[in-house]
């Protein structure tokens, strides 16, 4: 199993502009979060999916913020429009089972300018 | 007051010193513990998993729940070049794809030779 996919590794932007970040989760896995990652502020979750539907969305920042999952192989986190305080490392995890372990992609840097 | 604390670090000790690291919560529903490590400019991984309270050792590494003080600690016997990574405690309340983990900030630890 190839694991986690994100897409892309690197996203340089405009500040402005449409971003959007996508998350292959790892087959059979029926739940998936969405993550971002900063110096000051940690590991916060944005947003999780069980069986494909907004489980709890209440760690996205701002209606800038959506996220769509169309299928259980797919989901995007969209940013529009991006400010330069969205820059950050987002990861895309999945999980599945009796254990609550969540497996993560590489993650995206994204660095708006 | 965030639901998991810890201590940011950094922390550097010499190779085959005994490391330390913690979290206290503050919720009391959570359940399920877990460390995860994090490379540079990769996604975390699990590295130990706790259901309730008490110990569970894997090779050099032992976690501890201690669920009436609210305080989990992993320890690091031996300490290798190779442990020197960012270490997370997670949290959950659920199991299972129900669940949402809960990270603490990471604490970054470097083992030098």
């Amino acid at each position: 199993d190839a694991g986690v996919i994100q897409s892309p590794r690197h996203e340089v932007t405009e500040m402005g502009q449409e971003v959007t970040l996508r998350c292959k989760p790892i087959s059979g896995h029926n739940s998936l979060f969405w993550y971002r990652q900063t110096m000051m502020r940690g590991l916060e979750l944005l947003i999780y999916f069980n069986n494909n539907v907004p489980i709890d969305d209440s760690g996205m920042p701002e209606d800038r913020f959506s996220a769509k999952m169309p299928n259980a192989s797919f989901s995007t986190l969209k940013i529009q429009p991006s400010e330069p305080r969205d820059s950050a490392v987002y990861f895309c995890a999945s999980s599945s089972g009796q254990v609550p372990e969540a497996f993560f992609g590489q993650g995206t840097r994204l660095t708006v300018v | 007051q965030k639901e998991v604390e810890q201590d940011p670090g950094p922390l550097s000790v010499p190779e085959g010193a005994i490391v330390s690291l913690n979290c206290t919560y503050s919720n009391s529903a959570f359940q399920y513990f877990m460390w995860y490590r994090q490379y540079s400019r990769k996604g975390p991984e699990l590295l130990m998993y706790t259901y309730s309270s008490g110990n569970k050792e894997d090779g050099r590494f032992t976690a501890q729940v201690d669920k009436s003080s609210k305080y989990i600690s992993l320890f690091i016997r031996d300490s290798q070049p190779s442990d020197s990574a960012t270490y997370l405690c997670a949290m959950s309340e659920y199991g299972g794809s129900q669940g949402n983990l809960i990270f603490g900030k990471g604490t970054k630890l470097s083992v030098k030779p």
